[in-house]
């Protein structure tokens, strides 16, 4: 069975510098990889996704990030990150050699951004 | 616009008591999820269904059953709610392909 995880559950970061959540999942075979955001009190929004083709995938709000199959990583990355980025981001991963193009999700990571 | 509606945003509950939670979607998906969040542990995935009257077990089905009757329509059932249910539970249909997933509001459970 796919497994994900996010190796940090709390990121504490300054305004304006950059940000890096990482991501592994258990298997690299036939996936399809997803980063969500969900802002507080908020439902889940998709950041971006990778599906095939480049690996470095861009998103929304300035994030990006990079699909890694040997060392089976999706990090997501922000170069600069604003106030309103404190959320909780969550990687998730589907399988597609599994039913239903169900979804594995990681812990989640908080980040708080600080002033 | 697709859309993913549940039933209720929050539901307050007794112990022991009997809970439907449904899900509706608009775009003839194949698939339907329901998931719990719960803080520190993301998203898991408890029942889904790939066609009217098929459901498969998630991660955590115990305490839960399902019911799909209709394309559109994917019930979650407590069949006597337990605190240990309290939770956000999310729905969600991903586009057939499995490129999109479409994921409701969440309904926010406590069961007292």
């Amino acid at each position: 069975a796919q497994s994900v995880t996010q190796l940090d559950s709390q990121v504490p970061v300054f305004e304006e510098a950059p940000v890096e959540l990482r991501c592994n999942y258990s298997s690299s075979v036939s996936v399809y990889l997803f980063w969500y955001v969900q802002y507080p009190n908020q439902g889940l929004q998709l950041l971006l996704k990778y599906l095939s083709g480049s690996t470095l995938v861009k998103g929304i709000n300035g994030f990006e990030a990079e699909f890694n199959k040997s060392q089976t990583s999706f990090h997501l990355r922000k170069p600069s990150v604003h106030i309103s980025d404190t959320a909780e981001y969550f990687c998730a991963v589907s399988d597609l050699k599994a039913a239903g193009n169900k979804l594995t999700f990681g812990g989640g990571t908080r980040v708080l951004v600080k002033p | 616009d697709v859309k993913v509606t549940q039933s209720s945003r929050y539901l307050v509950k007794r112990t022991g008591e009997k809970v439907f939670l449904e899900c509706v979607q608009d775009m003839d998906h194949e698939n339907m999820f329901w998931y719990r969040q719960d803080p520190g542990l993301g998203l898991r995935l408890i029942y889904f269904s790939y066609d009217v009257k098929m459901k498969e077990k998630g991660d955590i089905p115990e305490g839960y059953s399902v019911s799909r009757e209709k394309k559109e329509r994917f019930s979650l059932i407590l069949e006597s709610a337990s605190t240990n249910q309290t939770s956000m539970y999310l729905c969600a249909s991903p586009s057939n392909g499995g490129e999109t997933q479409y994921f409701g509001p969440g309904t926010r459970l406590l069961v007292l």
